[in-house]
């Protein structure tokens, strides 16, 4: 398909494993986006990627999160010991822009991690 | 900073009434400003965007926003409300002053229930 792929697509894990959701953006496109959206709320920006640049991590909520995109397409998010404050829908979007405010960002269908 | 607020976690609307949905924002310079629609289980889609081109905004399935830079509104319309609209929608800014870091806010959402 054409469109943002993540997987999984729903993940358990028991509290303090670690965990790795992956996001394949559209081809082509520059700027890679994460979010968390938690129960009942909007999503809120984690981290943003253009090419394999890391260029804003401002929203991670601590150190055990992890993000990367090594060669400028796939991208990961890693949870070190996973809390329960954790559980949460992972959005992952990108756009054909690099940063221009106002691009169309496309979001992926998520990942649903549940941290028992 | 920036902030949206949409105003009634709840929308309730008969089938073939107006749909009205309120954003609020709040941003120190100009802002472009989104709506997204997201079914269950899936990821948001872009019903419309403001760039600061013509302050009516037209979207997909008949919505459409109005940018009032003295109300910070850009509340969503529909004349008319089909089953199919049945979602949760959310009201998203983002603006320049990120430097070029274009993660959206988002508000928390509002869903909308369509009546028979």
């Amino acid at each position: 398909g054409a469109g943002v792929s993540q997987s999984p697509r729903y993940k358990v894990a028991k509290r303090g494993q670690d965990v790795a959701l992956r996001c394949d953006p559209i081809s082509g496109h520059v700027s890679l986006f994460w979010y968390q959206q938690a129960l009942g709320q909007g999503p809120e920006f984690l981290t943003y990627f253009q090419n394999e640049a890391q260029l804003d991590k401002s929203g991670l909520p601590s150190d055990r999160f992890f993000a990367e995109r090594p060669e400028g397409s796939v991208s990961t998010l890693k949870i070190q010991r996973t809390q329960q404050e954790d559980s949460a829908v992972y959005l992952c979007a990108s756009s054909l822009g690099s940063g221009l405010a106002g691009t169309e960002q496309y979001f992926g269908p998520g990942t649903r991690l549940t941290v028992t | 900073a920036q902030s949206v607020t949409q105003l009634g976690s709840h929308v309730s609307v008969s089938e073939g009434a107006l749909v009205l949905l309120r954003c609020n924002y709040s941003s120190s310079v100009p802002p472009y400003l989104f709506w997204y629609v997201q079914y269950p289980n899936q990821g948001l889609q872009l019903l419309l965007k403001y760039t600061s081109a013509a302050t009516l905004v037209k979207g997909i399935n008949g919505f459409e926003a109005e940018f009032k830079k003295s109300e910070t509104s850009f509340h969503l319309t529909k004349p008319s409300a089909h089953m199919s609209d049945a979602a949760e929608y959310f009201c998203a800014v983002s603006d320049e002053g990120g430097g070029g870091a274009d993660g959206l806010t988002f508000g928390k959402g509002t869903h909308l229930i369509i009546q028979p």
